[in-house]
C-alpha cells in the first residue's frame, strides 16, 4: 500500500486564478515526480526532484512550478491557470537506486478543470 | 530519448479469457514497470521487472532485456481487470520513467 497523497482530487477554477496542487508521501522517498495526463492519453513528466532543494523540469514543457523544501512534500503551483491547463496531474515517488522500494508509487491524481 | 511502444492499443476480452500485452522499448533499461490505471485514474503498480519473470496471482510478467521487450500475461480475466495498462521504462542510475501510450483492456461479462 502506497502512502502518497494528493489534494485536491477534483478542482474547477476560473481562468487567471492561482492554484497549488499538494502532494505528500510518508515513505521517506528521495525522488518525487509530477506527471500530466490528458484523458485517454499517455503520461508526460513535467517536474521531478531527487531530494530537498532539488527540482528539475521534465520532458514536457509546463508553465507550472514546483518546490521541495521538505522530503515528504512536493507541491505544484500554477500562477495563472488557463483552459489549456485542464488535465489530470499525478504525483509519484520512489526510493534511491539499490534501496528497497525502487518501484514508483503514484498518488490518486488531481483532476483540474479551468473554465 | 527512449521510445516505448505497447501493443495492441485496444483489447476486448470475454470474462475468463487469457491475454498477452506487449511492451517494446528502444534502448537498454535498468527499470521497467507495469501499471494498471483504473477508471478513476489511479495508477497501481503491478510489477517492477527490469528482467526475468514474476508472478502475482492471475498476473505474470516477463522481460527479455537483451531483446528489449516485456510481456504482461493476464489469465482468467475478470471485469475488474478492465482499464488501461501502461509500461514504463527508465535508463541510468537516476532514471526517470518514460511511459508507453497504454493498452486499453475491456473485459466483458
Amino acid at each position: 500500500e502506497a502512502d502518497i497523497y494528493q489534494t485536491p482530487r477534483y478542482l474547477v477554477i476560473g481562468t487567471g486564478k492561482k492554484i497549488t496542487l499538494e502532494c505528500s508521501q510518508t515513505m521517506g522517498h528521495d525522488k518525487m515526480y509530477w506527471y500530466q495526463q490528458d484523458p485517454g492519453m499517455e503520461l508526460h513528466l513535467i517536474h521531478y526532484s531527487y531530494g530537498v532543494n532539488s527540482t528539475e523540469k521534465g520532458d514536457l514543457s509546463s508553465e507550472s512550478t514546483v518546490s521541495r523544501i521538505r522530503t515528504e512534500h512536493f507541491p505544484l503551483t500554477l500562477e495563472s491557470a488557463r483552459p489549456s491547463h485542464t488535465s489530470q496531474y499525478l504525483c509519484a515517488s520512489r526510493n534511491r537506486e539499490g534501496l528497497p522500494g525502487n518501484t514508483i508509487y503514484f498518488g490518486e491524481g488531481s483532476w483540474l478543470t479551468v473554465v | 530519448g527512449i521510445q516505448v511502444e505497447q501493443s495492441p492499443p485496444d483489447l476486448i476480452l470475454q470474462e475468463g479469457a487469457n491475454s498477452t500485452l506487449r511492451c517494446n522499448f528502444s534502448d537498454s533499461v535498468n527499470n521497467l514497470q507495469w501499471f494498471h490505471q483504473n477508471p478513476w485514474g489511479q495508477l497501481i503498480n503491478l510489477f517492477y521487472i527490469p528482467s526475468g519473470t514474476k508472478q502475482n496471482g492471475r498476473l505474470s510478467a516477463t522481460t527479455v532485456a537483451t531483446e528489449r521487450y516485456s510481456l504482461l500475461y493476464i489469465s482468467s480475466s475478470q471485469t475488474t481487470d478492465s482499464g488501461v495498462y501502461f509500461c514504463a521504462v527508465g535508463i541510468g542510475a537516476n532514471s526517470k520513467l518514460t511511459f508507453g501510450k497504454g493498452i486499453t483492456l475491456s473485459v466483458r461479462p
